[in-house]
């Protein structure tokens, strides 16, 4: 049978602003959480990740923010580009190395 | 930069036949998994696979599914006799070494099964 797709929430920006998305992950117990950027037809990139000894960590042009006790995360990227257009996923790890991950949203930038 | 590699890029096969899709993870790396991508949906876990044996696998990853590593290379994803809710994009992906647990995924085979 057909499969039906989910549908992404979708995040419009403009060229140059912050953009933040967000991200609801459902096992307290995670230790490692990674944020990856899928453009179309190609596999997971890595961008950042953080572990749960941490509330934030800074990379180039991003931010991961991690609230344990509400169970979020949240990737802040600086000065978007339309080059970042792509769907964006947060990820657990959940027990050994498997890792779950999330929904997806989808950042659109407009020139 | 290191890399993931995958072949083929695109696989069409009639439904009840076998698949064998082929991965060569980054060099240095020990664990090395497969996830897949329903059109439209989320990433899943299939397996892990570390030290030559399955360290954990998912629901999805039946009897239907088996993984190889053949030799010091290459890491393969066999579907015994494929069904049409198969048809998915099919990543490898890899990790360890002496990192820290940052997979690295390939750009993946999209797997049609008609």
């Amino acid at each position: 049978g057909e499969s039906v797709g989910l549908h992404l929430p979708t995040l419009s920006v403009q060229e140059g602003d912050n953009s933040i998305i967000n991200c609801a992950y459902s096992n307290s117990a995670s230790d490692y959480f990674i944020w990856y950027k899928q453009e179309s037809g190609k596999g997971p990139q890595f961008i950042i990740d953080i572990r749960s000894n941490m509330d934030k960590r800074q990379g180039q042009r991003v931010t991961v923010l991690l609230n344990k006790t509400v169970k979020h995360l949240s990737l802040q990227i600086a000065a978007t580009q339309p080059g970042d257009s792509a769907v964006y996923f947060c990820a657990e790890k959940v027990g050994f190395q498997k890792l779950v991950f999330g929904t997806g949203t989808r950042l659109l930038v407009s020139p | 930069e290191p890399e993931v590699t995958q072949t083929p890029s695109h696989q069409v096969t009639q439904m009840g036949q076998e698949v064998i899709l082929r991965c060569v993870p980054i060099s240095n790396h020990l664990y090395f998994y497969w996830y897949r991508q329903i059109l439209g949906q989320k990433v899943e876990f299939l397996v892990s696979f570390y030290n030559n044996e399955i360290s954990e696998k998912s629901e999805i990853f039946d009897d239907q599914f088996s993984v190889e590593r053949p030799d010091g290379s290459n890491f393969t994803l066999k579907i015994r006799s494929t069904k049409l809710e198969d048809s998915a994009m099919y990543f490898c992906a890899s990790s360890g070494g002496w990192g820290g647990d940052e997979q690295v995924f390939g750009p993946g085979t999209r797997l049609t099964v008609l």
